[in-house]
This record gives C-alpha cells, sequence and structure tokens, in this order.
C-alpha cells in the first residue's frame, strides 16, 4: 500500500508569514497532485506535477516534486486569510490516486 | 454549470436502510471514482470507472455497489447501512486514468443513527 504523509497537520500563522508543507512518502509516484478543499466542498486541484525536481508557480504558491518522485512540498508566500484551507497531497501510481491526511492551514488577519 | 454534481447534498437515515447517491459530470471525462472521507478529512478511493467499466474496487464491504449506466455518470447503493458509514462521500471524474482534469464533487454528507 502506497502512503503519504504530509507535515504538519496544522498550522496557524498570521497574515504575510510564509510557509511551507511536506508530502512525503518511501513510495516513487508517477505525478503529484495538491489539491485545496473548503468547508462543505470537494477538493479543487490547485497543480499536478510530474517530472522529478520540477518546480511549478500559481501566484504565491510554489510546488515542487521531489527528484526521487517520492515527495513534494507547497510553499506559500506572504500568507492570506484567503488562503486558509485543508491542503491535500495526492500520488498517482498504477492507475490510482492516493492522499495524504492534509494540511488544515489558518492564516489570521 | 456544475462540472460533477452528486445527489443529494445531505443524507440522515437509520441504520439497517438501503440508499443511494447519485453523481453525474458534464465534462466529457471517461473515468468517474467514489471516494470516502471520514471525520479526520483522510479521502480514501473505494471504486473506479473507465468506460463503465469497474477498474478499481478497493477493500469495501459488498454492501457497497457502484453502478455506471454511462460513462456520464456513476451512482453508488448502499445496503443495510451501518454508523461506521457515516462520511462524506465525493464522486470524481477525470480523463483517462492517468489524472488528467481530475474534478471532484461537493459531496454527499451522509449521517447514519
Amino acid at each position: 500500500t502506497q502512503l503519504l504523509e504530509q507535515s504538519p497537520q496544522f498550522l496557524s500563522i498570521q497574515e504575510g508569514e510564509n510557509l511551507t508543507v511536506y508530502c512525503n512518502s518511501s513510495s516513487v509516484f508517477s505525478s503529484l497532485q495538491w489539491y485545496r478543499q473548503e468547508p462543505g466542498e470537494g477538493p479543487v486541484l490547485l497543480v499536478t506535477v510530474v517530472t522529478g525536481g520540477e518546480v511549478k508557480k500559481l501566484k504565491r504558491l510554489t510546488f515542487q516534486f521531489g527528484d526521487a518522485r517520492k515527495d513534494s512540498s507547497l510553499h506559500i508566500t506572504a500568507a492570506q486569510p484567503g488562503d486558509t484551507g485543508l491542503y491535500l497531497c495526492a500520488g498517482l501510481g498504477g492507475n490510482m490516486l492516493t492522499f495524504g491526511g492534509g494540511t488544515r492551514l489558518m492564516v489570521k488577519p | 454549470d456544475t462540472a460533477v454534481s452528486q445527489t443529494p447534498k445531505y443524507l440522515v437515515t437509520q441504520m439497517g436502510n438501503d440508499k443511494s447517491i447519485k453523481c453525474e459530470q458534464n465534462l466529457g471525462h471517461d473515468t468517474m471514482y467514489w471516494y470516502k472521507q471520514d471525520s479526520k478529512k483522510f479521502l480514501k478511493i473505494m471504486f473506479s470507472y473507465n468506460n463503465k467499466e469497474l477498474i478499481i474496487n478497493e477493500t469495501v464491504p459488498n454492501r457497497f455497489s457502484p453502478k455506471s449506466p454511462d460513462k456520464a455518470h456513476l451512482n453508488l447503493h448502499i445496503n443495510s447501512l451501518e454508523l461506521g458509514d457515516s462520511a462524506v462521500y465525493f464522486c470524481a471524474s477525470s480523463q483517462g486514468t492517468g489524472g488528467v482534469g481530475y474534478t471532484f464533487g461537493s459531496g454527499t454528507r451522509l449521517t447514519v443513527v
């Protein structure tokens, strides 16, 4: 069974701070996705990284796929209250998407 | 237009009942999924259909039976509901099985009392 561990599980920061969320596994994935989920809604896909070492930017969010395609990180610069939510990483392997346990982020004004 | 729509949004029912959740996608995707999200927000895949054929069937009690009448629909029927079935169930779709365009519905919160 492929497992993805996310850290930290919870993060509460002030507006303007930077943060990094990590997603680690002992398994290799063909690609890795990051989602954001709001209360009462389904996860919304933010980005897919495919190549080892790949870096993608989405405004203030920077996503990196590890060289060995086993881990990934999400860095948010100058966090804003609108970034508050549950961030989920998910690895694709064997036609199946395996989700991490999620990081609940709260950004206080 | 909602891309992946699930009904109902909320479902409260008694133990032992049988219930169904419906899912429809208008994205033209050929692969659909059912996920279960528990109270700790952990999302786990239950089933996946590609072109109406079952391709993933994780360890799920056989009280759960998915049905895909066509590529745009994937319904979930649950027999003899148990307290532990209480969770949020998400339908999702993608183009192919490579995770392209993965889109989730807004979920069905099932509460078994």
